[in-house]
């Protein structure tokens, strides 16, 4: 069976650091994988997705991310973050159909 | 820019209320997916359609049901809310084939409290 693992709930960072936010994956099938963001009191929104080709992943607005096939890991990462950064971050493994496996979510608090 | 609007955003209502939970979308989508969002907690899939008079169950067990008979517009129906249902609904849509792995749009959301 699919699944996916996001290791950490909460991730507390001060602004201008680096962070990354981790994602694990199983998966019996040719993966695609996604990372969506949730702004509160909004819905997720694409950041960014891996199909084919480059395993390395950048989002418009400094994220990238990417698949490691042999570690099963799809993390997120930036070198730099920004308060408005502050959000609940959900990696995603669609299976095809109608079907997509989502994380648990890891909020990430970006501190002044 | 949402293309996908859900209404009401915000509802609190007593036990017993039939409620209706409203979502449209605007791009043309075929597939469309009702899913629970609890905190700290990973989105659970409660209805989806591939297009018109197409809705199936999702993972979730859930009282509410759904229908399609338009392509832009996705109801979640509860006949007779309980205090159990409270939670935030999302509503979802994507593009492609019954075999894509294309991304989802969400709307913002319903939070609902039952009291």
């Amino acid at each position: 069976a699919q699944s996916v693992t996001q290791l950490d709930s909460q991730v507390p960072v001060f602004e201008e650091a680096p962070v990354e936010l981790r994602c694990n994956y199983s998966s019996s099938v040719s993966v695609y994988l996604f990372w969506y963001v949730q702004y509160p009191n909004q819905g997720l929104q694409l950041l960014l997705k891996y199909l084919s080709g480059s395993t390395l992943v950048e989002s418009i607005n400094g994220f990238e991310a990417e698949f490691n096939k042999s570690q099963t890991s799809f993390h997120l990462r930036k070198p730099s973050v920004h308060i408005s950064d502050t959000a609940e971050y959900f990696c995603a493994v669609p299976t095809g159909g109608f079907k997509t496996i989502f994380g648990a979510g890891t909020r990430l608090f970006v501190k002044a | 820019e949402a293309d996908i609007y859900q209404t009401p955003r915000y509802l609190v209502i007593g036990t017993g209320k039939k409620i209706t939970l409203e979502c449209s979308q605007t791009m043309g989508h075929d597939k469309m997916y009702w899913y629970q969002q609890d905190p700290g907690m990973e989105l659970h899939l409660i209805h989806y359609s591939y297009g018109v008079n197409s809705t199936e169950k999702g993972d979730l067990s859930s009282e509410s049901t759904v229908s399609r008979i338009r392509t832009e517009h996705f109801p979640l129906t509860l006949e007779s809310a309980r205090p159990s249902h409270t939670s935030q609904y999302l509503c979802a849509s994507s593009e492609g084939d019954n075999l894509s792995n294309q991304p989802q749009h969400f709307g913002d959301g319903t939070r609902l409290s039952i009291l």
